[in-house]
């Protein structure tokens, strides 16, 4: 079946530096590619995505980047804070395009 | 106030009970998820419906079923509950075609 790799299973850095987490996907045909983020104890919390028809989106701090010829896409979350220590997911739509595959999650801790 | 509730929030049952899993939202979202997160296993997929009475199996539906009657209420049956449906089980909610779902807060559902 489809996947969904994410590649880094931890991160760690330093506070103020920047973190970027890698997905690779499988199913040619995925056309959206958002990212959650979970926090201890927590719900999943949307926080940018990305659509095919473009290769780079920000918002405020969160840049993701979408190859479509590697099939990778990538969260960069610059100026890190320790607040942004959490599990972040990607996803990538599949089949109906309502159904999305996810990664198993990136653990980043923030240190001060 | 666009959100999605889970009841209960936390549950004990022993093995052989029934088990319902409540889901509602408030945005008439047509596309309603029921998922399961487990460590090491990230989110896997039970059911997935794409409005009243439109219900498809995700990845995992073996020993699930839902119920999905109104727009805004769609729920998760254990017949016959086992021990290795101890879990954390999300809903979540979009509208139709690649949306970021909506996540409620949870059920961690324990069975003895």
């Amino acid at each position: 079946g489809e996947k969904v790799e994410q590649h880094e299973s931890t991160l760690s850095v330093r506070e103020g530096d920047s973190a970027v987490i890698n997905c690779t996907y499988t199913d040619t045909a995925s056309s959206y590619f958002p990212w959650y983020k979970q926090e201890a104890g927590k719900s999943l919390h949307f926080v940018i995505d990305i659509r095919s028809n473009v290769d780079r989106k920000q918002s405020q701090r969160l840049i993701v980047l979408l190859d479509k010829k590697a099939k990778r896409f990538s969260l960069h979350i610059t100026a890190t804070q320790p607040e942004d220590s959490a599990i972040y997911f990607c996803a990538a739509s599949v089949g109906d395009n309502s159904k999305l595959i996810w990664g198993l999650g990136t653990s980043l801790v923030v240190n001060p | 106030d666009m959100k999605v509730t889970q009841m209960p929030r936390y549950l004990i049952k022993r093995m052989g009970e029934n088990v319902l899993l409540e889901c509602g939202q408030d945005m008439s979202h047509e596309t309603m998820y029921w998922y399961r997160q487990d460590p090491g296993l990230g989110l896997q997929l039970i059911y997935i419906s794409y409005d009243v009475d439109s219900n498809s199996e995700g990845d995992i539906p073996k020993g699930y079923r839902v119920s999905r009657k109104k727009r805004e209420h769609f729920s998760l049956i254990l017949d016959s509950a086992k021990t290795n449906q101890t879990s954390v089980y999300f809903c979540a909610s979009s509208l139709t075609g690649p949306q970021a779902p909506l996540f409620g807060e949870g059920t961690r559902l324990s069975v003895l």
